[in-house]
């Protein structure tokens, strides 16, 4: 079956870190993959997403490249902000069949000033 | 415009109590998934609808569990009979369609706590 496995939290990091948030899967065919965040008190949302190999995804200073040798998409940034404290998810949804996006565990990342 | 919306935001229950969640998706969405969100198990899939009909409930974690759809639109997940492992928060997602890497938007949730 499939599955997504992340780096366990809490991160804490100072404010203006490099951020790496590691993600990797295992899935039949060819996923597609995304990255979620949920910051607090709020629902889920769409950080960035890879449909297929060697795809770079980006959004707000975030990018993670759709690896398959590897089956990884880490999440990097260059410099966190207090405001990028929040819980990130790694996620993946079949190239084929089932639509239901299987989740990893959840990375909490605090920033501090 | 709108985006998914949930009700109620949160629910505590009695143990053995039926208990109704409701999801509106956004409006044009053909996909509609439920998940559930617990300490214990993380995000958990458990049933997804295109349009009327549920092609995949392999989620669902008992036969207490069911939901529909109506109209190709709004959708109810009821849970009979609650227990107090139910507790959790319920997360509604909507798609446009059911395409390769087509994104989900996500609900607030229901906070379900059963007593």
């Amino acid at each position: 079956g499939n599955s997504v496995t992340q780096m366990e939290g809490p991160v804490t990091l100072s404010e203006e870190a490099f951020l790496t948030i590691n993600c990797t899967y295992t899935a039949t065919g060819y996923p597609s993959l995304f990255w979620y965040v949920q910051y607090p008190g709020e629902g889920l949302q769409l950080l960035l997403k890879a449909t297929k190999a060697d795809d770079k995804g980006s959004n707000k200073g975030f990018e993670a490249t759709y690896r398959k040798e590897t089956t990884s998409f880490h999440l990097e940034k260059g410099s966190v902000q207090v405001s990028d404290s929040a819980v990130y998810f790694c996620a993946l949804s079949e190239g084929t069949g089932r639509r239901a996006l299987t989740f990893g565990s959840g990375t909490r990342l605090q920033v501090q000033p | 415009g709108a985006g998914v919306s949930q009700s109620p935001s949160n629910k505590v229950t009695e143990k053995g109590k039926d208990v109704e969640l409701r999801c509106d998706p956004i409006s044009g969405h053909t996909a509609l998934y439920w998940y559930r969100q617990s300490l214990g198990q993380g995000l958990e899939f458990l049933i997804y609808f295109q349009g009327n009909s549920a092609p995949d409930k392999s989620g669902l974690p008992s036969d207490r569990f069911s939901a529909e759809r109506t109209g190709g639109s709004v959708s109810t997940l009821t849970i009979q009979r609650t227990q107090q492992e139910d507790s959790a928060v319920y997360l509604c997602a909507s798609s446009l369609v059911t395409a390769v890497g087509e994104t989900q938007y996500f609900g607030p949730g229901t906070r379900l706590l059963v007593l």
